[in-house]
Parts: structure tokens; sequence; C-alpha cells
């Protein structure tokens, strides 16, 4: 199948300050890329769709200036959380599809921390 | 909108036949998937329906039925590694944003025992 990375897989910061992660597709080129959100013990929570070159569509309820996404090239996407706060401390997986693909391909997810 | 049930929690035997139920009630239908989804780690793919029916992939199968919005994961020869959350996913319609969006359940919780 193919492959989604994601970097980096844990990060740890100090409320206030913005964290980036970046979602990449290693042997496809991804027309559409997803954000989710998963608090423990909880489902995945779309945050947004982003198509390359386009803007992202947010879902109800998340703030676009708080949660940037860039989805700049057909491999890469990329979502910064801007003044990040202990209650945005979860764990972020992106997923991916190509043109022809049925299937989504998650990434390995990247657990934040906020403190 | 999209509503998804599932049961929250199973118990099976190492060896042993699960069954783990989906229902759903969704504005649009453009497949059903399940994925395993290990502590700690993202989801990997584990099926895909978009026809009635049963899908079956080695030790796993699923089934489908749309008039039901009802699917079920069917895990044979239960092994300690199944030991995982199974997540039921249901694609909507085109969603104008470009793209088809998967709606997720919360998730069933299976632990094998020996």
């Amino acid at each position: 199948g193919a492959v989604v990375s994601q970097h980096p897989s844990r990060v740890i910061c100090k409320s206030g300050t913005s964290v980036k992660i970046e979602c990449r597709s290693l042997d496809f080129q991804a027309t559409t890329m997803f954000w989710y959100r998963q608090f423990p013990k909880q489902s995945l929570m779309l945050m947004a769709t982003s198509n390359e070159g386009s803007k992202a569509t947010y879902e109800q309820g998340v703030e676009k200036d708080k949660f940037l996404i860039n989805h700049a090239s057909l491999t890469l996407s990329t979502l910064t959380v801007t003044s990040a706060h202990p209650e945005d401390s979860s764990f972020y997986i992106c997923s991916a599809r190509g043109l022809n693909h049925n299937e989504q391909f998650f990434g390995p997810g990247t657990r934040l921390t906020v403190l | 909108g999209q509503n998804i049930d599932q049961p929250t929690e199973m118990t099976a035997t190492e060896g042993a036949i699960v069954q783990i139920n989906c229902t759903y009630q969704t504005s649009g239908f453009n497949g059903l998937f399940w994925y395993q989804q290990h502590a700690g780690e993202a989801p990997t793919f584990l099926s895909y329906n978009v026809l009635d029916g049963l899908e079956e992939k080695g030790r796993f199968s699923s089934f489908l039925s749309r008039s039901k919005g009802y699917s079920y994961l069917l895990l044979k020869e239960l092994q300690m590694k199944d030991s995982a959350s199974y997540l039921c996913a249901v694609r909507d319609s085109y969603s104008g944003a470009g793209s088809y969006q998967l709606t997720f359940g919360k998730g069933t919780k299976l632990s094998v025992i020996p």
C-alpha cells in the first residue's frame, strides 16, 4: 500500500508557541489530504480537508486561524497549531488519497503535548 | 450528517471468531471502511464495501447491507495481536470540498484473551 509519513512523531511545547506538523505522501501524489484529531478514547474527528493548491475546507467548530493548513504540493501538507494551549494536546493524524485511490492512507500520527 | 454506532468494547478468546457490528444513518453514502487501530498508532486499512454483500480477505471479512444501514467485520482464528480498536467509517457523497470525506465511529475496543 501507499506510504504516508508524518513529522514529528512527538512534540512537547510551551503554551503560546506554534507547532508545525508535516505530512508527506512518499510514493504517490496526494490530491487530497485530511487532518484528524483524536483525544484519548475518542474517535478520529476530521478537522479539515485540503486539495493541492487550494484553501482547506474546515469542519464546523475548527478555527481556521488557529489551525493553519497548507497543501502546496502533491506530496506535502502542513498543519500549524498557532498559539498552542494545553487543551490542544491531542493525537493529530493526517491521511492522504491519490486520484485513483478508493482508500485513504494514514500517517503514523503526531502526539502533541502543550505544557 | 452521519451517525455511526458500534459497540464500545468486546472480548473474545484466542482462536475464536468475533463479529463487530456497525450501524449508520447518513445523508449520503459512498462506501464503508473498516480500520484497525492499535493504541497510540494511526489506523490501518482493513476493508472497503460499497455494494451489498460480503468481502473476504484472509482472516477478515466485512459485510454490508445498504438498505439496513448495517455492516459487520468478522475476524476468524483470533490472535493476541488482534487486540486493538476497530473503527467503522462511512464515506460521504461528494462534499463540495473537492473530495469525499470519512466519518468515523467511536471504535470498538477488542480484547483477545488466551
